[in-house]
């Protein structure tokens, strides 16, 4: 089975209102990091958290170890926030990421 | 100005011909990669490279070859192209691999096998 999966598939929000994406693993880890994918495809990291709860301005990052569950959440969406939100995890030290499927986020004006 | 480079942004190709894509970083990276990302599929990893070794591969097909001429160059030979390679390849670096490296990526090939 997939070793991350990433809930809701997709989201749609009036911008102001917040958002919780979730992410699940089923494997053990050594790092877990979000990142969004622009609409035109570029990436930008927005974590990297292994656990504990980090911040970035109107985004928070909780990583839950035991619970195998990491999650992200938007407060005061706006319309720039629209695009993918996607979730990796590092098992390994070479590198390598395995991500998760995303989740789409559309913010309406 | 964009610190990862690929070239070209776009590229078309028929299938069994050969294509090279490339990656430059201006970071100052030891460590370098490729994913791919296939329509419906997740962002997949195909290759991890430090200080110019191989450290993962995870590439079953012998026709996708990672180059890499410099520390910072990590192109990525492509032969006998197939219509199933049809795919948007992400070039990535790091300062190191594993533990607390945030990996930054440049902003894609996107590859049409006809």
């Amino acid at each position: 089975g997939q070793q991350v999966q990433q809930s809701p598939a997709s989201l749609v929000l009036q911008e102001g209102e917040n958002a919780e994406l979730q992410c699940n693993f089923s494997t053990s880890l050594n790092s877990m990091q979000w990142f969004y994918q622009r609409p035109g495809g570029s990436l930008v990291s927005l974590f990297y958290n292994p656990s504990g709860t980090k911040h970035s301005g109107r985004l928070t990052s909780t990583t839950v170890i035991k619970e195998r569950r990491s999650s992200l959440h938007i407060s005061s969406s706006q319309t720039t926030d629209s695009g993918t939100y996607l979730c990796a995890l590092e098992r390994t030290n070479t590198g390598k990421l395995t991500f998760g499927d995303g989740t789409v986020l559309t913010v309406k004006p | 100005d964009p610190k990862i480079i690929q070239k070209p942004k776009y590229l078309v190709a028929v299938t069994g011909s050969e294509k090279i894509l490339i990656c430059e970083q201006y970071l100052g990276h030891n460590a370098m990669y490729w994913y791919r990302q296939s329509a419906k599929k997740p962002l997949e990893f195909m290759f991890s490279y430090s200080y110019q070794k191989l450290m993962d591969n995870q590439t079953a097909s012998s026709r996708f070859q990672p180059q890499s001429s410099k520390k910072n160059h990590l192109d990525l030979q492509i032969t006998a192209l197939k219509p199933d390679d049809s795919a948007t390849y992400f070039c990535a670096s790091s300062q190191g691999t594993g533990g607390k490296n945030t990996l930054y990526f440049g902003a894609g090939t996107r590859l049409s096998v006809l």
